[in-house]
Order: structure tokens, then C-alpha cells, then sequence
């Protein structure tokens, strides 16, 4: 089974509304942790946000805030008013800690704003 | 130079050509990893050093070596590779302590790797 699914492989959203990206994991590691990257057409993977497993709020950084629902094994990421520069692909990644070292990444949602 | 460099940028190569790529991370981390992300898949861990050791080859070809001679560099030296090596190869670093997986990767601009 995969780890980390994320389901949307495109989405297109308006400038400067919101917009919500789906990530679903499996684990049953009781301590884990939940990034989100972003990555540009340039190629870097660029570090948005981390939720961890025993978090009792959701991480929010500036525009972004993940939806973090533990019992349903969902960590999707919000993004608000969305910006043309918010266009780009987005992963889904997850360290357990049991797996040391292992970052385990989604296949990715492409991201486009629209003007 | 801060976060972590990558060079260079842009690699053709022959399949008979070595090359080496470089990583140098500027933010005192002591975890160094090297991935492989080719067209339409999942971000692929290769090899992770930690204190300077390698602690994972996730089954990678010998045709790939990695080399960490201090806890702030990182090489992929790579020999007689195929056109199926084509990829963006991205380093990354972390600060790895007790709770690892609450350590956030960071990851330098990749090199974008073409072999013919």
C-alpha cells in the first residue's frame, strides 16, 4: 500500500481564492511527522509546513494551513488567496519514527493559478 | 551562499563519461541525503549519511557513488550511466537528533542530469 496518496493530479484554482490540495497517509506508527513542499518548474523543493502526530492544533504559515484530521489519516494542505506565484507542483511527505531516516514522499499535485 | 548549494545546475553526459555532482549545505546540519526524481514518480531516496556515515542505500547501482568527507558536503560521483538515469538528482540536509521524523529536509535547486 502506499504511504502517502495524493489524489489530485491537477488542480486549477482563481487568483486569490483558496484552494485545498488532498494528502492521505498510512502508517501505524503512533509518532510521525507531515511536510509539505513546494516545488517550482526551476526544480527546488521548497519547505512549506510540518504537522506532527501528536500536534494538537493545525500548523498554519502565513497563507498555508494543513487540515490535519488524525483519525482520518488526512493531512491536506489550504492554501489562501492563492497568487500566480502559487503555481507549481506540491508533495505530500511523511517521516515515521520508526523508519529513521526514510522521507517518504506522495506523487505530487500540480498546482495553476489562474489570473 | 546559504540553505544548500547544489552544482552544477545542468550535467549532459555519455554514458561511457564520470561526472561528479556536489552538495554543500550552509545551515549546520549533520543528515545529508541524495534523491533521484525522474518523470511522473515519486521522489526516490538513493543514500543517506548521517554524522558523516552512510546509514541507507535504498538499492541503488553501483554505477552511482556517493562520498561525504565532512558533515557539510556531499558528492554523487556517477560512471557509465544510462539514458534511464536521466533525472533531477536534489541533495538535502537535516538536523537529525532524538525525534528525527519532526526534522524538516531542507533540499538545494537539484541538478538536472541528461545522459546520452
Amino acid at each position: 500500500a502506499q504511504k502517502i496518496t495524493q489524489t489530485q493530479p491537477g488542480m486549477f484554482v482563481q487568483e486569490k481564492e483558496a484552494v485545498t490540495l488532498d494528502c492521505t497517509y498510512d502508517t501505524s506508527d503512533p509518532s510521525y511527522g507531515l511536510f509539505w513542499y513546494k516545488q517550482p518548474s526551476s526544480g527546488e523543493m521548497i519547505f512549506l509546513i510540518y504537522q506532527g502526530s501528536y500536534d494538537q492544533q493545525n500548523a498554519t504559515e502565513g497563507r498555508y494551513s494543513l487540515n490535519f484530521q488524525k483519525a482520518r489519516k488526512s493531512a491536506n494542505l489550504v492554501i489562501s488567496a492563492s497568487q500566480l506565484g502559487d503555481s507549481a507542483m506540491y508533495f505530500c511527505a511523511m517521516r515515521e519514527s520508526l523508519a529513521g531516516n526514510m522521507l517518504t514522499f506522495g506523487g505530487g499535485t500540480r498546482l495553476m493559478v489562474k489570473p | 551562499e546559504t540553505g544548500v548549494t547544489q552544482t552544477p545546475r545542468h550535467l549532459v553526459m555519455g554514458m561511457t563519461n564520470k561526472k561528479s555532482l556536489k552538495c554543500e549545505q550552509h545551515l549546520g546540519h549533520n543528515a545529508m541525503y541524495w534523491y533521484k526524481q525522474s518523470a511522473k514518480k515519486p521522489l526516490e531516496l538513493m543514500f543517506v549519511y548521517s554524522l558523516e556515515e552512510r546509514v541507507e542505500n535504498n538499492s541503488v547501482p553501483s554505477r552511482f557513488s556517493p562520498e561525504c568527507p565532512n558533515s557539510s558536503h556531499l558528492f554523487l560521483h556517477l560512471h557509465t550511466l544510462q539514458p534511464e538515469d536521466s533525472a533531477l538528482y536534489l541533495c538535502a540536509s537535516s538536523q537529525d537528533r532524538a525525534r528525527t521524523y519532526q526534522e524538516t529536509q531542507y533540499f538545494g535547486p537539484g541538478t538536472r542530469l541528461l545522459v546520452l
